[in-house]
């Protein structure tokens, strides 16, 4: 089975300060993880994705997130907030068994801009 | 790039109605597409996978009865909420998986936001 614990329902940043959004994922298997990003009354559009390889993934609106198996973590960051920014986020894991690829979802976090 | 039509984008129904949403993949051929449903301030649960030209596989506890999927062809999947309560008012996402060539995504669909009065 797997789970997805997104810390922090909420989260403000300033514009132009650092955003750190917490997602840590329990996984039976080698997890792949994801990113998406939800704007009202929109679907979801993926920000990134880490299946293999390198652990530090890039990601579209210069967002990142770091893969720490030794901390189950798959945390996403951005240097400096822009207002387009403010949106909800969700974490995401799938195991990778073929064609058997669903995604468990964490109850997201809404990231708001202060002016 | 690829992209997921879902329609309609919001619906108010009457109690005991029964209500259809259209998921498209309007770019490539998806054998497999996703129904979601997101409660307000919750994440997305999966009701159920749909596979082109077999029956939908139903997550434990969505009721089959209740949420009628079709997928009838490679780029349209249907979900029907058959006499809808308020209880079924929901947001609803359907998602898609491109396995063309050597790229496999998944495309997610705008959203219907349901309203069962």
């Amino acid at each position: 089975a797997q789970s997805v614990t997104q810390l922090g329902s909420h989260v403000s940043v300033s514009e132009g300060a650092l955003v750190l959004l917490r997602c840590n994922y329990s996984s039976s298997v080698p997890p792949y993880l994801f990113w998406y990003v939800q704007y009202p009354n929109q679907g979801l559009q993926l920000l990134l994705k880490y299946t293999t390889g390198a652990t530090l993934v890039k990601g579209i609106n210069g967002f990142e997130a770091e893969f720490k198996k030794s901390e189950t973590s798959f945390h996403l960051t951005k240097p400096s907030a822009h207002m387009s920014d403010a949106a909800e986020y969700f974490c995401a894991v799938s195991d990778h068994n073929f064609g058997n690829e669903k995604l468990t979802f964490g109850t997201g976090t809404r990231l708001t801009i202060i002016p | 790039g690829a992209v997921v039509s879902q329609h309609p984008s919001r619906v108010i129904c009457k109690s005991g109605t029964s209500v259809k949403i259209e998921c498209r993949s309007l770019d490539f051929q998806a054998t497999t597409m996703f129904w979601y449903r997101q409660f307000p301030k919750k994440s997305l649960m999966l009701m159920a996978t749909s596979n082109e030209g077999s029956k939908a596989t139903y997550e434990q506890g969505v009721e089959k009865d209740k949420f009628l999927i079709n997928h009838a062809s490679l780029t349209l999947s249907t979900l029907t909420v058959t006499s809808a309560h308020p209880e079924d008012s929901s947001f609803y996402i359907c998602s898609a998986r491109d396995r063309q060539g050597a790229r496999e995504k998944l495309f997610f669909g705008s959203g219907t936001q349901l309203s069962v009065l």
